[in-house]
């Protein structure tokens, strides 16, 4: 268990709803990152917050927005959703904004039909 | 664009056989290079990483081979075992390694058969 926890597990939504992802950091942790994980892209980098700040965006698209609240547990949330949405998100965290390794959740597998 | 290229897509073994996973990269201004291990129904874990000013690291059965020459790295697993079956990704980032940096490779499913 990387002590790092993500609702719901498993998410069936329809095309055009909106959808929010929680994630609670290991104790401690000050940065959550959060992936996308698909068959044809494999595992992408989304966004990372660092003690509430925005630290470093990956390929994130407009649709989905993330946050981190002053407990430190983060949302991300997707709006306006595609089929092609349809993937495993993970969380993870580390102690610091730079580090080169983070504890990953067990993810939420997202499936829009 | 893809810049950390992964092969092969899967791969079986024989218990007790070497499984090698080789990466390719692009962009010589990477200079962490890590390999994850994911069970399935779990997320990645970082298995072991190296960085360019070294030519190998080997952490128990993992070894990680680096050639900065050819932009090419690879994961060896000596004695591979059953516990070993999972999906491995290679990634490459910039800036020393932030986590947040890291571009992966698409993964190769490693079967090691009993």
């Amino acid at each position: 268990d990387s002590g790092v926890t993500q609702t719901p597990k498993h998410l069936i939504t329809a095309t055009g709803q909106r959808v929010t992802l929680r994630c609670s950091p290991r104790s401690g942790d000050l940065s959550v990152y959060w992936y996308q994980q698909s068959l044809d892209q494999g595992l992408q980098f989304l966004i990372q917050y660092y003690n509430g700040e925005e630290r470093a965006k990956g390929n994130i698209l407009e649709r989905f927005s993330a946050q981190q609240f002053p407990d430190l547990h983060s949302e991300l949330n997707l709006s306006s959703l595609e089929l092609g949405d349809s993937a495993l998100y993970f969380c993870a965290s580390s102690v610091g904004w730079a580090s080169t390794e983070a504890f990953f959740g067990q993810g939420t597998r997202l499936t829009v039909v | 664009q893809q810049q950390v290229k992964q092969s092969p897509q899967s791969l079986i073994v024989q218990k007790g056989g070497i499984s090698i996973i080789n990466c390719a990269y692009e962009n010589t201004a990477f200079d962490y290079f890590p390999w994850y291990q994911q069970f399935p129904g779990k997320g990645p874990a970082l298995l072991i990483a190296i960085r360019p000013d070294v030519s190998e690291k080997k952490e128990g059965r993992f070894t990680i081979s680096f050639n900065k020459s050819a932009k090419q790295f690879s994961l060896h697993i000596m004695d591979s075992q059953p516990g070993d079956s999972a999906t491995y990704f290679c990634a490459a980032s910039k800036y020393g390694g932030s986590q947040g940096n890291l571009i992966f490779g698409k993964g190769t499913k490693l079967s090691v058969k009993p």
